[in-house]
């Protein structure tokens, strides 16, 4: 199974400040078709998760844009510019280029 | 209104059966593969099962393997989890999802499996 390991695993982050989010994968996560399959997604305390970015950096709809993804083979980042009291919860990363999908442990956001 | 709702949530005793559906509305159903995820109490996400948009191909974790089934019936847009021989470990939050990049989720059933 390819292991996602997030960090870090709890941030505090201050109204309107910049924050990032690591997901490491323990394989390359490019597939054969060459696209890789790499999402995040977000859960606010008692709700359902929400796909936020899908294969690596493209946005849902719907989704700010303060939110960004990037990064390639085994290394991603979510990034927030200006963190709003909305954003915060827990981020997840989750990979389907393996078999099975998979998802990192969890990054869990909240306001200083 | 595009959504996915849960049913068949419940308490129930380790050993015992329990069947989730989920009812998919505002899109076409029979053109995405679906997935079952669920969420133990405080914990991250797990995948549990998967089958294709024509329901030609099912895979399960191997965590429930040989005891949890996924289905489709496309005629009445509904995804099914038959779930046998529930452990303690099996309590969770379950959640429909649609498509292989999980693009929408439904609000999620609870099961909880105690004596």
């Amino acid at each position: 199974d390819a292991v996602l390991t997030q960090s870090p695993l709890s941030l505090p982050v201050t109204l309107g400040q910049s924050a990032s989010i690591s997901c490491r994968s323990s394989q390359s996560l490019v597939y054969s078709d060459g696209n890789t399959y790499l999402h995040w997604f977000h859960q606010r305390p008692g709700q359902s998760p929400r796909r936020l970015i899908y294969k690596v950096s493209n946005r849902d709809s719907g989704v700010p844009g303060r939110f960004s993804g990037s990064g390639s083979g085994t290394d991603f980042t979510l990034s927030i510019s200006g963190v709003e009291a909305e954003d915060v919860g827990v981020y997840y990363c989750m990979q389907n280029t393996h078999w099975p999908p998979t998802f990192g442990p969890g990054t869990k956001v909240e306001i200083k | 209104q595009v959504q996915l709702v849960e049913s068949g949530g419940g308490v129930v005793q380790p050993g015992r059966s329990l069947r989730l559906s989920c009812a998919a509305s505002g899109f076409t159903f029979s053109r995405y593969g679906m997935h079952w995820v669920r969420q133990a109490p405080g914990k991250g996400l797990e995948w549990v099962a998967i089958i294709w948009y024509d329901g030609s191909q099912k895979y399960s974790a191997d965590s429930v393997k040989g005891r949890f089934t996924i289905s489709r019936d496309n005629s009445r847009n509904t995804l099914a989890l038959q779930m046998n021989s529930l452990r303690v470990e099996d309590t969770a939050v379950y959640y429909c999802v649609r498509a292989e990049t999980m693009d929408m989720w439904g609000q999620g059933t609870t099961v909880i499996v105690s004596s």
